[in-house]
C-alpha cells in the first residue's frame, strides 16, 4: 500500500539552530503534501498546505518565515523550523495525497522535536 | 469558521462492548470524510466517505456519512483492548487548494 516516510523520527537542537523534516511518499506521487503539528493530547493542527511546484499555503496564525516548506518534487516535501525556540517544541506529521487514489491521505510516522 | 466536532471526547467501555463516535462537520467546499485511528505516533487511515448513506465496513468497524445532517458516526462492535486509542475524523475540503481539517478526537479506552 500507499507508504509516506518522515525523517528524523526524532531530533533535539538548540534553540537558535534550524531543523529540517523531510516528507516522502515513497510509492506514488503526491500532488499535495500536509503539515501538521500536534501537542500532547490535542488533535492534529494544520499549519500548511503544498502543492508540487508552488508555494506553501499558511494557515492563519502559522509564521511563514519561520516554518519554511518546500514542496520541490512529486515525492518530496521538507519542513525548516528556523531560529528553533522551546515553544516549537512539538509533535510534526506530514501527510501526502494523490486524489485519484481511493484511500487519499496517508501519514509520515512523524518528528518529534525537542529544542533545548 | 469551518469545524469538525467529535463526541464524545472521552470514553470508557469494557471488552466486548459496542460504540459509536460521532463526527459533525461545518466546513465550506465539502468533498469526504475521514476517520483516522492514532495510537502513539502518526494517525492511520480507517475509511474515508464521500457518499451519504452508504456504510463503509472493515472487520468490527463500519462508518457512515449524512451529508444532509451534516454528520458521521462510527462504530466498533466486540471492542477490544487493542482498540483504544484516539478516533480522529477530518473533513477533506476543495477549494483552491485542498485542505483537511481535523476534530478534536475521541479518546477511546477498553478496559478488559
Amino acid at each position: 500500500g500507499a507508504v509516506v516516510s518522515q525523517h528524523p523520527s526524532w531530533v533535539i537542537c538548540k534553540s537558535g539552530t534550524s531543523v529540517k523534516i523531510e516528507c516522502r511518499s515513497l510509492d506514488f506521487q503526491a500532488t499535495t503534501m500536509f503539515w501538521y503539528r500536534q501537542f500532547p493530547k490535542q488533535s492534529l493542527m494544520l499549519m500548511a498546505t503544498s502543492n508540487e511546484g508552488s508555494k506553501a499555503t499558511y494557515e492563519q496564525g502559522v509564521e511563514k518565515d519561520k516554518f519554511l516548506i518546500n514542496h520541490a518534487s512529486l515525492t518530496l516535501s521538507t519542513l525548516t523550523v528556523t531560529s528553533a525556540h522551546p515553544e516549537d517544541s512539538s509533535f510534526y506529521i506530514c501527510s501526502a495525497s494523490a486524489w485519484d487514489r481511493v484511500s487519499p491521505l496517508h501519514f509520515g510516522n512523524g518528528t518529534r522535536l525537542t529544542v533545548t | 469558521e469551518d469545524k469538525v466536532v467529535q463526541s464524545p471526547l472521552s470514553l470508557v467501555v469494557h471488552e466486548g462492548d459496542t460504540v459509536t463516535l460521532n463526527c459533525s462537520y461545518e466546513v465550506t467546499n465539502f468533498r469526504s470524510l475521514l476517520w483516522y485511528k492514532q495510537e502513539k505516533k502518526a494517525p492511520t487511515f480507517l475509511f474515508m466517505l464521500t457518499s451519504s448513506g452508504i456504510e463503509k465496513k472493515s472487520g468490527r468497524l463500519s462508518s457512515i456519512l449524512d451529508k444532509k445532517e451534516l454528520f458521521s458516526i462510527l462504530n466498533i462492535t466486540a471492542t477490544q483492548t487493542g482498540d483504544s486509542a484516539v478516533y480522529l475524523c477530518a473533513a477533506f475540503q476543495e477549494t483552491s487548494g485542498s485542505r483537511l481539517t481535523f476534530g478534536e478526537g475521541t479518546q477511546l479506552t477498553v478496559n478488559p
